[in-house]
């Protein structure tokens, strides 16, 4: 069974870099699938991020492209999200999850983690 | 504001059938069959329970089922147990950008 835990600081102050981590234990990340983030902000709906895919195919939502980088440790097996210059509008819970891009699912997620952006 | 449309909150009585609703656009589910919806329960991961618009992944009850109307995607849970008191939200393939939609969420509760 895959299993996902995101892991970081719950709290960020503005303008400064949010980076998350997700380690991924049932399944080696650099086998192959297509790995990524999602978020949702209080009280309103998800948001895709970004996925990778092998270490090198990246792929980001466009409003968020200039600001985030998803990476991959395979050594570690685990993802990386960062997102620089962080606004209020960044506070959310942060998803991490198997991507399969064949019907367009989600088929493992982490629980998820809270990331309040506050001075 | 998300970009497919649910109702906030369900309910219904154990052993009868609810249904929610997802409803987009003709970008995406109203043309495409990538639908799917996927169950929440506090504290915990979601959890998909159906896909392309109908499909039950490996594990999961019969109890659920999907289907789709026009522009408009429904998860239907029928025989309700407390268990299933949780969160539901859908999620679509569109060919705006992103490509990947989501609903807002749907709690449910057992009454």
């Amino acid at each position: 069974q895959v299993h996902l835990q995101e892991s970081g600081p719950g709290l960020v102050k503005p303008s400064e870099t949010l980076s998350l981590s997700c380690g991924v234990s049932g399944y080696s990340i650099g086998s192959g699938w297509y790995w990524g983030w999602i978020r949702q902000p209080p009280g309103k709906g998800l948001e895709w991020i970004g996925s990778i895919y092998q270490g090198r195919e990246t792929s980001y939502s466009p409003s968020l492209k200039s600001r985030v980088t998803i990476s991959m440790d395979t050594s570690e097996n685990q993802l990386t999200l960062k997102v620089t210059f962080v606004t209020a509008a960044d506070t959310a819970i942060y998803y991490c999850g198997r991507f399969n891009y064949g019907p367009y699912v989600i088929d493992y997620w982490g629980q998820g983690t809270l990331v309040t952006v506050t001075a | 504001q998300s970009a497919l449309t649910q109702p906030a909150s369900v309910s219904g009585s154990p052993g009868r059938s609810i249904t929610i609703s997802c409803t987009g656009t003709t970008n995406d589910i109203g043309t495409y069959n990538f639908v799917s919806w996927y169950q929440q329960h506090p504290g915990r991961a979601p959890r998909l329970v159906i896909y392309n618009i109908n499909e039950r992944p490996s594990g999961v009850s019969s109890r659920f089922s999907g289907s789709r109307s026009g522009n408009t995607a429904f998860l239907t849970i029928s025989g309700l147990q407390a268990v299933d008191e949780s969160h539901f939200f859908c999620s679509s393939y569109t060919r705006s950008s992103p490509s990947w939609v989501f609903g807002g969420g749907t709690k449910l509760t057992v009454l």
